[in-house]
């Protein structure tokens, strides 16, 4: 199974930061991954799919990028509706899964 | 719009059964892939269950596995999770998911399982 790892696990940003998550996977996962985020209450919504490609909808300050085992997201300016969990998840092989999250909080 | 919208959840016994509905509109339900995805309270995503276009092929978490089972009716638009012999580890709300271009979008707002003597 793969895992995936999530690093920071928490975050504290203020408006305007840029701000970058990592996904690291236990192995190669042909940059079969997706970004989400969720917000308290609401289902969790897809930035981004391998690894790069920005979900229809989804505003341009949002990015991916890695390849092999080592993925990052990145926020170039950090909007206050941005503060939110962040979850990668792997789809090249089952079972699915996914990173253990990252909570970006207001500094 | 596309909805996804989940029912079925409640309240059951360990060892007890639950059958969970997610009734889909706004998009051809028939051409895409469907998945079953859990959150424990407080928890990251779990993904449980996948199924492919004509319900031929299955694929599920190790922990669900022979417990668990995941279908579809493409005419009723629907996707179905039966759950057999509940643990209180179950214990989560159930999303149904639409697979697209390897990720999933979107998701339902869920039903909650509570399993609890």
């Amino acid at each position: 199974d793969i895992q995936l790892t999530q690093s920071p696990s928490f975050l504290s940003a203020s408006v305007g930061d840029r701000v970058t998550i990592t996904c690291r996977a236990s192995q190669g996962i042909n940059n079969y991954l997706a970004w989400y985020q969720e917000k308290p209450g609401k289902a969790p919504k897809l930035l981004i799919y391998t690894a790069s490609t920005l979900q229809s909808g989804v505003p341009s300050r949002f990015s991916g990028s890695g390849s092999g085992a080592e993925f990052t997201l990145t926020i170039s300016s950090l909007q206050p509706e941005d503060f939110a969990t962040y979850y990668c998840q792997q789809l090249n092989s089952y079972p699915v899964s996914f990173g253990g999250g990252t909570k970006v909080e207001i500094k | 719009e596309v909805q996804l919208v989940e029912s079925g959840g409640g309240l059951v016994q360990p060892g007890g059964s639950l059958r969970l509905s997610c009734a889909a509109s706004g998009f051809s339900f028939s051409d895409y892939w469907m998945s079953w995805v859990r959150q424990a309270p407080g928890k990251g995503p779990e993904w449980v269950a996948n199924i492919n276009l004509n319900g031929g092929e299955q694929y599920y978490v190790d922990s669900v596995r022979g417990r668990f089972t995941i279908s579809r009716d493409n005419a009723k638009k629907s996707l179905y999770l039966q759950m057999n012999s509940l643990r209180a580890e179950d214990t989560a709300v159930y999303s149904c998911a639409r697979v697209v271009f390897r990720g999933f979008d979107p998701w339902g707002q869920g039903t909650l399982v509570t399993v609890s003597s």
